[in-house]
């Protein structure tokens, strides 16, 4: 069964490191999402690709993460510096289509500790 | 400015007996909702989806009741088994101009099946 890859699992960082995530969706999806989820919440969406562009990063605090799809198939998510507030599991997401009307297929994660 | 809401932090029942998760939603540009289970140190898990013309969809155990004059959803998982036992959140996205169907996650209710 095809499933979301992202790397690292767990990553531990100090305060004002740079951190990175990658991400490889299921071969075929156009769509890919990163969310944040902060313990006791749900997911957030930080930033929505379809193929290469950007079509939502509203909520992606941009003066310290930065995301890309350079070729419209796997992603990085970065954070520099990163702060104690970003600690969360950082989840990827692709779906076959935009429309909204169909499900997005979540990796595992990785659980980002800040300390 | 919650826009999905799941007030029941937990919920515990009796394995065998039947689990009803709840969620409530304000957005009426909302037209398909998605139910997903999360383990511990996993990524969420897609279980049933509905869509707004329908108002019930039935998998296995698994039904999702939607009453849009509400605006209201539920989960029913009937029998419930203690392999049920994780978080559920509720999600829900708009299609159409001007939305990206992005997934807006309710915080997530606990369910616990005891044997």
């Amino acid at each position: 069964e095809a499933e979301v890859a992202q790397s690292p699992r767990y990553k531990i960082t100090e305060k004002s490191q740079a951190v990175a995530f990658w991400c490889d969706p299921i071969s075929g999806h156009a769509t890919l999402y990163w969310y944040r989820q902060i313990l006791g919440q749900g997911p957030e969406l930080l930033v929505q690709f379809q193929d290469e562009s950007v079509v939502d990063d509203s909520q992606l605090p941009k003066d310290r993460f930065s995301a890309e799809r350079l070729k419209g198939v796997d992603s990085t998510l970065k954070i520099q510096p990163a702060e104690l507030g970003d600690s969360a599991m950082y989840l990827c997401a692709s779906s076959h289509f935009w429309t909204g009307k169909t499900e997005a297929f979540f990796g595992q994660g990785t659980r980002l500790t800040v300390v | 400015d919650q826009q999905v809401k799941q007030n029941s932090p937990s919920l515990s029942v009796q394995e065998g007996r039947i689990s009803i998760l709840n969620c409530d939603y304000t957005n009426s540009m909302f037209d398909y909702f998605l139910w997903y289970k999360k383990y511990p140190a996993e990524g969420p898990t897609f279980l049933i989806s509905i869509s707004s013309i329908k108002d019930k969809n039935e998998d296995g155990r698994f039904t999702v009741f939607l009453n849009k004059s509400a605006k209201h959803l539920s989960l029913h998982i009937v029998p419930s088994q203690p392999g049920d036992s994780a978080v559920y959140f509720c999600a829900a996205s708009a299609d159409g101009s001007g939305n990206t169907g992005k997934l807006i996650f309710g915080q997530g209710t606990t369910l616990q099946v005891k044997p």
